[in-house]
């Protein structure tokens, strides 16, 4: 069975520094995708970053940027200048390629609450 | 429409009602996934259709929870017999394909929260 573990239920950065969420997973999978979700109090998830697994540059958009280390199966967000709207749960997700019968559900870890302090 | 839609955004029911909650995915998606998302939580799978075919539901719960997405569109979860530990937002996300190219991006909906007193 895929696991996602992100072992920071909370974490607090001052507007405008860099912070840093952690996830690791667990699979026997070789060809997947990791993503990184945020979810805002509208509980509407938001994806903000997305890695796949056979791809060795780590992927960036903008401010967010992801360490992939795939044989330790590390999977860490770091948000650059952070910004007030940044504040929200972020979970990490892992998702197969297509199988028929599953349709590559995503398997989410248990989130981190990101604080922004202006 | 341009997202996911749910509905209600909102409900309460008494321990023992049914309960119906409806997700509208994005125009011409195949992939309907439903989640429950407990409190403070990850959401947690539950089942998966690919166009009107029900192809996982192992995340079900229990007998009381049923789905269906007679026309390949709208789909429905519905629970029975509603018990409190039913208490959770529940998230409805579709995606665009099926072929292995499939990027794996889902899009969400805002979820519906159903509060069982």
């Amino acid at each position: 069975a895929q696991t996602v573990t992100q072992s920071q239920p909370e974490m607090s950065v001052q507007e405008a520094e860099t912070v840093t969420l952690g996830c690791t997973y667990d699979t026997s999978e070789s060809d997947y995708y990791l993503f990184w979700y945020k979810q805002p109090p509208s509980r509407q998830m938001i994806l903000v970053i997305r890695q796949e697994a056979y791809k060795q540059q780590n992927a960036t958009e903008n401010r967010f940027s992801v360490n992939f280390q795939k044989a330790a199966k590390s999977f860490s967000l770091k948000i650059s200048d952070s910004q007030l709207g940044d504040a929200a749960m972020y979970f990490c997700a892992y998702r197969i390629l297509f199988k028929e019968t599953s349709g590559s559900r995503l398997t989410f870890g248990e989130g981190t609450q990101l604080t922004v302090n202006p | 429409g341009a997202g996911v839609s749910q509905s209600p955004r909102y409900k309460v029911a008494k321990r023992g009602q049914d309960v119906a909650l409806r997700c509208d995915p994005i125009s011409g998606h195949v992939s309907l996934f439903w989640y429950q998302q407990a409190l403070g939580q990850g959401p947690e799978f539950l089942t998966y259709f690919q166009n009107e075919a029900q192809l996982d539901k192992s995340g079900l719960p229990s007998d009381r929870f049923f789905a269906e997405r007679p026309e390949g569109s709208v789909s429905t979860l519905k629970i029975q017999r509603t018990q409190q530990e039913d208490s959770a937002v529940y998230l409805c996300a579709s995606s665009r394909g099926l072929a292995v190219a499939n990027t794996g991006e889902l899009f969400f909906g805002e979820g519906s929260r159903l509060t069982v007193l």
